[in-house]
């Protein structure tokens, strides 16, 4: 049962559009969600959070909005850089945060 | 500051073979994991541990075994490989103190190729 779930597998967009990714979750427990960024050959690096307790959350160009009422969140980079090109996972924690559960990832591709 | 070193960064195993995933944090992290990823899969949860001597399974820990001895080291042991470990395995750690969550460090990768 996949508890995180991002149902697009791929997005491309412009250079300097906005790229939207998004998230859906099923398990209401969880009270933390994060977006991380990975290119080939790395390991994912943090990029932003959310608490459960707020609905958006802002750091610079990235931008994370959550939904508990759908359980949904997305996370908008504005402008889109060439060098935000990657694979983008969402990630949501319950109570303590020892153990995080991802989405299957989004790639992204920003073009010129 | 080096934060997160996993070894080895390849690794072709024949079936049947163990060996022993080595991760190694520096920042004084409580919380340690290990994930695999797989095309299509995401990243899923193999073991975890909440501090030293204290381990826990994660979503898919069948065919691997962890140890907690130090704060510093988490390794990961496949017992017997099999072709379905054929994957990236990621260790990573985080702090447990207060403040905003930011999230886990993540190692760099091992990909090991099981045939």
């Amino acid at each position: 049962d996949q508890q995180v779930k991002q149902n697009s597998p791929s997005l491309s967009v412009q250079e300097g559009r906005i790229s939207i990714l998004n998230c859906d979750y099923t398990n209401s427990m969880f009270d933390y969600f994060l977006w991380y960024k990975k290119y080939p050959a790395e390991g994912p690096t943090f990029l932003i959070s959310i608490s459960s307790i707020k609905d958006k959350n802002e750091d610079g160009r990235f931008t994370v909005f959550l939904n508990k009422s759908a359980k949904h969140l997305s996370l908008h980079i504005v402008p889109s850089q060439p060098g935000d090109s990657a694979v983008y996972f969402c990630a949501a924690s319950t109570g303590t945060a020892s153990k995080l559960t991802f989405g299957t990832g989004t790639r992204l591709q920003v073009t010129l | 500051n080096a934060g997160v070193t996993q070894t080895p960064k390849f690794q072709v195993l024949k079936t049947g073979q163990s060996m022993t995933l080595q991760c190694a944090q520096d920042m004084n992290h409580e919380y340690m994991s290990w994930y695999r990823q797989d095309p299509g899969m995401g990243l899923r949860l193999i073991h975890y541990s909440v501090g030293a001597g204290i381990t826990d399974q994660g979503e898919v820990p069948n065919g691997y075994n962890v140890s907690r001895s130090t704060t510093e080291d988490f390794p990961l042991r496949l017992l017997s490989a099999a072709p379905s470990q054929t994957s990236v395995y990621f260790c990573a750690s985080s702090y447990s103190g207060g403040g905003p969550f930011r999230g886990y460090t993540f190692g760099s990768g091992t990909r090991l190729t099981v045939v």
